[in-house]
C-alpha cells in the first residue's frame, strides 16, 4: 500500500495563487491523480501525472517529482468556486488508487 | 452522456439494520468501484469489479458487507448488519478501461448513510 500525506486545510484570497502539496511513499508507484471535491458532491478528475515535471491545464497545473515522492497542485487566479477539497491519489499500478485525506481549500473575497 | 447514477442519495438507519445501495455506471464502462468516504477523509476502495467479476475486495469487511454486479452493468452494495462506524458517504465510480489504475474514474454523487 501507499501513504499519502497532504495538508488538512488551506486558505487563500480571490485572485491569488495557491500550491497544495502531496507526498507519498515511492514503493510500487506508477502515477499520481488529483481530484476536486465540492462539499456534498462527487470527486471530479483534475489531472494525472506519470512523468516528472509540470503539466498545465488552464488555471490548474500539477507537478510531479518521482525521485522525491512529491507532487503539488497549483491553482492560479483563484475564484470563489475553487473552494473545495483537493484529493491526491497514488496509483500503484495494481488497479487500486490510494487517496489522501484531502486538503480543504477556502477561498475568501 | 449520462453520469454515474446512485440511489438513494441519503439513508438513515439504526444500528443492526440492513441497507442496500444501488449504482448504475456510465454506459459501456467495464470497471465499477465502490468507495467508502468517512467525513474528513479521502475515499477508501471497498471493491472493484471488471464486468461482473471481482478484481479487488481486499478492504471489504466481508462479515457485514457484500456487493454484486450480476450482469456486468448495475451494482448493489449491502451492509448487514450496520454499525455506527459505517456512517459515511458511499461512492460508486466507473472507468471505461479494463481496470488499470491509470484509468480516469468517474464518480457518482454518492449515498450518505447515517447509522444511529
Amino acid at each position: 500500500g501507499q501513504n499519502i500525506d497532504q495538508p488538512t486545510e488551506m486558505t487563500a484570497t480571490e485572485g491569488a495563487i495557491v500550491q497544495i502539496n502531496c507526498t507519498y511513499q515511492t514503493s510500487g508507484f506508477n502515477g499520481l491523480f488529483w481530484y476536486q471535491q465540492h462539499a456534498g458532491e462527487a470527486p471530479t478528475f483534475l489531472s494525472y501525472n506519470v512523468l516528472d515535471g509540470l503539466e498545465e491545464k488552464g488555471r490548474f497545473s500539477s507537478f510531479l517529482s518521482r525521485s522525491k515522492g512529491y507532487s503539488y497542485l497549483l491553482l492560479k487566479e483563484l475564484q470563489m468556486k475553487d473552494s473545495a477539497s483537493y484529493l491526491c491519489a497514488g496509483d500503484s499500478g495494481y488497479s487500486t488508487l490510494t487517496f489522501g485525506k484531502g486538503t480543504m481549500l477556502l477561498v475568501s473575497p | 452522456e449520462a453520469g454515474v447514477a446512485q440511489s438513494p442519495r441519503y439513508k438513515i438507519i439504526e444500528k443492526r439494520q440492513s441497507v442496500a445501495f444501488w449504482c448504475n455506471p456510465i454506459s459501456g464502462h467495464a470497471t465499477l468501484y465502490w468507495y467508502q468516504q468517512i467525513l474528513g477523509q479521502g475515499p477508501k476502495l471497498l471493491i472493484q469489479f471488471q464486468n461482473n467479476g471481482v478484481v479487488d475486495d481486499s478492504q471489504l469487511p466481508k462479515d457485514r458487507f457484500s456487493a454484486e454486479r450480476l450482469k456486468g452493468v448495475d451494482s448493489t452494495l449491502k451492509i448487514q448488519p450496520a454499525k455506527l462506524e459505517d456512517s459515511a458517504v458511499y461512492l460508486c465510480a466507473s472507468s471505461p478501461g479494463q481496470g488499470a489504475s491509470t484509468d480516469t474514474q468517474y464518480f457518482g454523487p454518492g449515498t450518505r448513510l447515517t447509522v444511529l
